[in-house]
């Protein structure tokens, strides 16, 4: 079965820093884009950035380039989204999703169960 | 940047009626050398990942109901609910990958009247 398996939700304080990931399994993961989606409570979906876990090629939304670090170890098959330095608006679930096509830029067809960030004093 | 619409932003409809979702974008998403329009359409029910119904703007994904369909070109989506069922409740996304960022639209709001 092919999916994506993110890691336990995640309670920081301002400032702190966090790495949250993504392991894929049931496919050939060096093959297909992997991106990282934000949803802030009550809103819509947020593209922030994708990666190709093959050359570790990656595109940034300009609204997250500097605000987050994407990465993968392809040696265990799992993407990672990082912070250096939380804020309190950054709470929000995360999503990981893969393209449907290999080796191209497309939809996301398989997804995470996603991850909730919540920065709190 | 591209910048998707949608309209409504909600919208109630009778069981078994059909519901239509319209999708906007702000440049075309349509690649010349291929003739491939690079629109998705996801459906997000409450305290659920976004599931994948439709891609190439008219693809079904397998195993997404033949009551889903996606059509148009260019600009101008559209997502159609044949007969609504009551499982069809949901927000529905609209998103470009023609170019990145790859913009999802606001969403449009799916309820039973």
């Amino acid at each position: 079965e092919v999916q994506l398996v993110q890691s336990g939700a995640e309670l920081k304080k301002p400032g702190e820093s966090l790495k949250i990931s993504c392991k894929g399994s049931g496919y050939t993961f060096t093959s297909y884009w992997i991106g990282w989606v934000r949803q802030m409570p009550g809103k819509g979906l947020e593209w922030m950035g994708i990666i190709y876990p093959g050359d570790s090629d990656l595109r940034y939304s300009p609204s997250f380039r500097g605000q987050v670090t994407i990465s993968a170890d392809k040696s265990i098959s799992t993407v990672y989204l990082q912070w250096s330095s939380l804020k309190a608006s950054d709470t929000a679930m995360y999503y990981c999703a893969r393209h449907v096509e290999v080796a191209t830029i497309s939809a996301f067809d398989i997804w995470g169960q996603g991850t909730m960030v919540t920065v709190s004093s | 940047d591209i910048v998707m619409t949608q309209s409504p932003d909600s919208l109630a409809v009778s069981l078994g009626e059909r519901a239509t979702i319209n999708c906007k974008s702000s440049q075309s998403v349509l690649y010349s050398s291929n003739n491939k329009n690079y629109l998705a359409w996801y459906q997000q029910k409450p305290g659920q990942p976004p599931k994948l119904l439709i891609y190439w703007a008219s693809t079904r994904e397998s195993g997404v109901p033949d009551r889903f369909s996606g059509s148009g070109s260019g600009t101008d989506f559209t997502l159609t609910i044949s007969s609504l069922q009551a499982e069809d409740v949901a927000v529905y996304y609209c998103q470009q990958y023609y170019s990145t960022p790859q913009i999802f639209g606001p969403g449009t709001k799916v309820d039973i009247k």
